[in-house]
């Protein structure tokens, strides 16, 4: 299976700041053919299930804030949140749906510092 | 509107057996792959199954493979996971998802959760 590595496991980052998480897969998750990068983004808070943020690696869902971007391809990826905002704490999670066997990130904790 | 609502968790006994559902509103379902996700208390998420639309294509994490079948109905618009077998490390809540019909691997809409519990 596909093993995908997050990084750092929690992070604290202050109110207006910007908060980065990586995301590493063990194999290439980008099509060969047409570079399109099969990596989503999740958010999950406290008690309630994950929300989609981003797809394709970089684009994303509807209604999600633009302080909310991703980048990356082939086998390292990005989550970027500028201009921390207080109902941002939560877990996030990248995933991968390039193979048939789904894998997450085993998650990044986001805080306030 | 969208809406995806899970049942039938509960506590089990180790080895035996237990029938998650899932009931969709609001959307085409028959025209969405399905998913099931778990999260045991306190750790991360886990993808353990998903099935294509017309119920004929399926695929499922190793940790359940050979225990677990996913399953649909696409006239009552529901989901299904029966689950065999069953260990303590089953333990979690499970989440039923669909895949966005804009590619075919992210969850776009998530249910509540249903919790299975198994323990002697």
């Amino acid at each position: 299976d596909v093993v995908m590595t997050q990084s750092p496991d929690s992070l604290a980052v202050s109110l207006g700041e910007r908060a980065t998480i990586n995301c590493k897969s063990s194999q290439s998750v980008s099509h060969s053919s047409n570079n399109v990068n099969y990596l989503a983004w999740y958010q999950q808070k406290p008690g309630q299930p994950p929300k989609l943020l981003i797809f394709w690696a970089s684009t994303r869902e509807s209604g999600v804030p633009d302080r909310f971007s991703g980048s990356g391809s082939g086998t390292d990826f990005t989550l970027t949140i500028s201009n921390l905002q207080a109902e941002d704490v939560a877990v996030y999670y990248c995933q991968q749906y390039y193979y048939n066997l789904w894998t997450f990130g085993q998650g990044t904790k986001v805080e306030i510092k | 509107q969208v809406q995806l609502v899970e049942s039938g968790g509960r506590l089990v006994r180790p080895g035996g057996s237990l029938r998650l559902s899932c009931e969709a509103s609001g959307f085409m379902f028959r025209d969405h792959y399905m998913s099931w996700v778990r999260q045991a208390p306190g750790k991360g998420l886990e993808w353990i199954a998903y099935i294509r639309g017309s119920g004929d294509n399926t695929h499922y994490a190793d940790s359940v493979r050979g225990r677990f079948t996913i399953s649909r109905d696409n006239t009552k618009k529901s989901l299904f996971l029966q689950m065999n077998s069953l260990r303590a490390e089953d333990t979690a809540v499970y989440y039923c998802a669909r895949v966005s019909i804009l590619a075919a691997g992210p969850m776009d809409v998530w249910g509540k959760g249903t919790t299975v519990t198994v323990s002697s």
